[in-house]
């Protein structure tokens, strides 16, 4: 299983966030939860949002009025937008792979740095 | 939210001698079917983080035996029994029982 993230590198403050992660060698229609982490520059991690392909989606509280995550089966693709951001939206940000019963991210991508900037 | 505290945050370690990091959970995370979740991570320099460890205590495949998880309810523990230069990273606990997923804060384990 590969994960890759694509998207801008550089955003400026108010516009939205758009990251489109793309899964190789296996079908995201296949029973995980798919979903995007972050992490600013020298801290920690921080749970976004995840998506089941079939239904189901769960976000994090305190980012859930500026976020929304689909998913492409078609394109085995899926997508994370982040509106009206600011320089605290800076970050990596890792799309991942989750298990359906809270096992945990057991594939990441390689991550891609996004910084909010005018 | 769960609230997730590791300690230390920094463990400076000599080769060859053992580390071990701490994970207090602020609910437990024993799930209603008797799982419990609660996951290691390890993230070198540079690097996407790796799950080291899952339910509490089965290592991923791949995984070097000398990490361990071990712990139960709200108090969870990853030991490295033999420090080697590879280890260096910071290591994340981060439970999967609750909504939303929560991380605690990391702790960087260096070579003395």
């Amino acid at each position: 299983v590969q994960l890759q993230e694509s998207g801008p590198g550089l955003v400026k403050p108010s516009e939205t966030l758009s990251l489109t992660c793309t899964v190789s060698d296996f079908s995201i229609g296949y029973g995980y939860y798919w979903g995007w982490i972050r992490q600013p520059p020298g801290k920690g991690l921080e749970w976004i949002a995840e998506m089941f392909p079939s239904g189901g989606s769960h976000y994090n509280p305190s980012l859930e009025s500026r976020v929304a995550i689909s998913v492409d089966t078609s394109k085995n693709q899926f997508s994370l937008k982040l509106n009206s951001v600011t320089a605290a939206d800076t970050a990596i940000y890792y799309c991942t792979r989750d298990w359906v019963d809270g096992t945990g991210f057991d594939y990441w991508g390689p991550g891609i740095l996004v910084t909010v900037s005018s | 939210d769960v609230v997730l505290t590791q300690s230390p945050l920094s463990l400076p370690v000599t080769l060859g001698q053992p580390a071990s990091i701490s994970c207090k959970s602020s609910q437990s995370l024993v799930y209603s079917n008797g799982q419990t979740f609660l996951s290691w991570f390890q993230q070198s320099p540079g690097q996407s983080p790796r799950r080291l460890i899952y339910k509490v205590s089965n290592r991923d495949s791949g995984v070097p035996d000398r990490f361990s998880g071990s712990g139960s309810g709200t108090d969870f523990t990853l030991n490295i029994s033999r420090v080697e230069a590879e280890d260096v990273a910071v290591y994340y606990c981060m439970q999967g029982a609750h909504w939303p997923r929560t991380f605690g804060q990391g702790t960087q384990v260096d070579i003395k």
